[in-house]
């Protein structure tokens, strides 16, 4: 079964405008991390922002916010007053504690950002 | 600025070469992993280490091995290379750290490989 989902293979958005990328993860773990990456055309994955399953509140990194609904399993990523330079794949991923493996990785979502 | 190092970035070779990539790392860092893409997927676990002399395969089968003589050096070989080899190689290390999850990942640049 999948454990990251994300359902939207592409997105588009007007420069400045905020856009949300969803995730929904697949865990039976209590303790687990969050994350968000970027992928630019260059390939080189770049760590957004983290999210703990135990944290109260939404993370946040400057432009970027994850929207984290635990009873919905869901960690959606919000990019505001988006910039030409977002676009890119962003890959949401999952570290499940009790597991001595690494991350799980989504299939990505590609965003364009348009002029 | 990157502290972890691959090389080489692109690399295009015949059926049946040997190849090594190469994975520097200069944070110190524990673990170290090695992940395969394919163009526009998502990563897939295929190699990590856990410290010197400790390498352990991933969720994805793969016909690569690793080594982990030094802290630092992470290096992936290929004895006899294939086209379905031809990928994108990702090598990564974290700190252990907390006792949730915030072991964040640092990324190298990659190493795309095209096996004729």
């Amino acid at each position: 079964a999948q454990k990251i989902t994300q359902t939207q293979p592409g997105m588009f958005v007007q420069e400045k405008e905020a856009v949300t990328l969803d995730c929904t993860y697949d865990t039976s773990d209590p303790s687990y991390g969050l994350f968000w990456y970027k992928q630019p055309s260059s390939g080189e994955m770049i760590f957004l922002i983290y999210q703990g399953s135990y944290d109260q509140q939404n993370a946040t990194e400057g432009r970027y916010s994850l929207n984290f609904q635990k009873a919905r399993k869901s960690a959606n990523l919000v990019i505001s007053a988006s910039q030409l330079g977002d676009s890119a794949m962003y890959f949401c991923a999952m570290r499940e504690v009790s597991s001595a493996r690494q991350l799980t990785f989504g299939s990505g979502t590609q965003l364009t950002v348009l002029p | 600025e990157a502290d972890i190092y691959q090389t080489p970035r692109y690399l295009v070779i015949g059926t049946g070469k040997k190849i090594t990539l190469e994975c520097s790392q200069t944070m110190g860092h524990d673990k170290m992993y090695w992940y395969q893409q394919d163009p526009g997927m998502e990563l897939h676990l295929i190699h990590y280490s856990y410290g010197v002399n400790s390498t352990e395969k991933g969720d994805l089968s793969s016909e690569s091995t690793v080594s982990r003589i030094r802290t630092e050096h992470f290096p992936l070989t290929l004895e006899s290379a294939r086209p379905s080899h031809t990928s994108q190689y990702l090598c990564a290390s974290s700190v252990t750290s907390g006792p949730s999850g915030a072991n964040v990942l640092t990324f190298g640049a990659g190493s795309r490989l095209t096996v004729l």
